[in-house]
């Protein structure tokens, strides 16, 4: 079956650590996002990217960094610059086609130790 | 600017219909999505309007007027499973495959 697969489901990072957040997909999409959701609230949009080696910042993309080095995959860094980074943390992807909806992933948990 | 209303919590009885409102102000429309979204999960994808009128997906439809900036989701026959927040989403015109994210409602289904 076709899917995207986060890991880790929970993730504890120290203070001053940089930790990486894995994003595979197999449905042959072009287009990956990161969310990150904060408790009662929305998604916010941290970076996307709509083609291998290329992506662009969203409205929250301090503190973080992504790379698109593979069609399948769209690993995020939550660097120690992130002073709040304790979040529900989704990955997402999509085609290019107008209207395709984005599915996600089942979400990543960090929380600071 | 660009804003997307929806009321923060409503709640409903089992066997009962809902609708939730979503009112959106954008840079430009090229569609608009609902998600459903369980405690601690994914959000789903429900539906997508990009035409003016219903859509109906078994016990869910989706309505859209684009003059009026609105939509809403309608819910037939609760049922206790759909206790969830339901997202709001529009997609911008123009290249960029971004979406703008409503804050949720927050369905509470009693028996």
């Amino acid at each position: 079956d076709g899917g995207i697969t986060q890991s880790p489901k929970y993730l504890f990072r120290k203070e001053g650590q940089n930790v990486t957040l894995s994003c595979e997909q197999n449905l042959n999409h072009d287009a990956m996002y990161w969310y990150r959701q904060d408790p009662g609230q929305g998604l916010r949009l941290i970076y996307y990217s709509q083609i291998v080696n290329d992506f662009q910042k969203g409205d929250i993309a301090e503190g973080y960094s992504v790379s698109r080095e593979k069609k399948e995959s769209f690993p995020l860094t939550v660097t120690s610059a992130q002073k709040n980074p304790t979040a529900f943390y989704l990955c997402a992807s999509s085609t290019n086609r107008g209207g395709e909806p984005q599915h996600f992933g089942d979400g990543t948990r960090l929380s600071i130790l | 600017g660009q804003n997307i209303d929806q009321p923060t919590e409503m709640t409903a009885t089992e066997g009962a219909i809902v609708q939730i409102n979503c009112t959106y102000q954008t840079s430009g429309f090229n569609g608009l999505f609902w998600y459903q979204q369980h405690a601690g999960e994914a959000p789903t994808f429900l539906s997508y309007n990009v035409l003016d009128g219903l859509e109906e997906k078994g016990r869910f439809s989706s309505f859209l007027s684009r003059s009026k900036g609105y939509s809403y989701l309608l819910l037939k026959e609760l049922q206790m499973k759909d206790s969830a927040s339901y997202l709001c989403a529009v997609k911008e015109a123009g290249n960029n495959r971004k979406l703008i994210w409503g804050l949720g409602t927050s369905l509470a289904v009693n028996p």
